[in-house]
């Protein structure tokens, strides 16, 4: 079946160490993004990539980094220097925008709890 | 920037009864639209979408939504609910090749 993993589903961490989340699609898209989802606040960007190799900030990007060397995935790195992290992380993937709308499909999820 | 707002932060409906969602979206050129549903704990999934053309759009699991210029609205529908229709929905906008989340309408099903 063709679809988004995320792992893990729960991910614990202690404040001050940098923590990576996974991402993998195998839709065979080219666009990627991470978003963060707090209770009242709906879904906000963090990153997104277009293609290999290439991708820009979302409208929260501080005290996060992405890498993407591969197309199927799209890891994201909570680092220390993100201020309140704990939060609902989802990954989303679509066709690259050609011009044309297109949808976005959504992972499962990963709960990031820092304490 | 387009965006949507979602006026109702939570409503609870009776099993069998009709349901309306309301999202409004700000003025812009024409709005790419979607609603998307999100249950407890889990990923957002696609219910349907507004790209051009006839203003009644068809979604899966009986739902569909009326695009109305006139009123920068894009409000969600289903005539009978189910128990299963407990969640939360967002209607988003695509701005610029990203999508913008409304804040979400969380939908109680009482029996």
């Amino acid at each position: 079946d063709g679809g988004i993993t995320q792992s893990p589903k729960y991910l614990f961490r202690k404040e001050g160490q940098n923590v990576t989340l996974s991402c993998e699609q195998n839709l065979n898209h080219d666009a990627m993004y991470w978003y963060r989802q707090d209770p009242g606040q709906g879904l906000r960007l963090i990153y997104y990539s277009q293609i290999v190799n290439d991708f820009q900030k979302g409208d929260i990007a501080e005290g996060y980094s992405v890498s993407r060397e591969k197309k199927e995935s799209f890891p994201l790195t909570v680092t220390s220097a993100q201020k309140n992290p704990t939060a609902f992380y989802l990954c989303a993937s679509s066709i690259a925008p050609s011009g044309v709308p297109y949808e976005q499909y959504f992972g499962p999820g990963t709960r990031l709890t820092v304490t | 920037a387009q965006s949507v707002t979602q006026p109702d932060i939570h409503i609870t409906v009776s099993e069998g009864a009709s349901l309306e969602l309301r999202c409004n979206y700000s003025y812009g050129a024409t709005p790419y639209l979607f609603w998307y549903v999100q249950s407890p704990g889990q990923g957002l999934q696609l219910l349907l979408k507004y790209f051009s053309g006839d203003t009644l759009v068809q979604g899966i699991k009986g739902f569909e939504a009326e695009f109305k210029r006139s009123q920068s609205s894009f409000n969600l529908r289903k005539p009978s609910v189910h128990w299963s229709d407990a969640a939360e929905y967002f209607c988003a906008v695509i701005n610029d090749y990203k999508l913008s989340f409304g804040a979400g309408t969380t939908v109680t099903v009482r029996a």
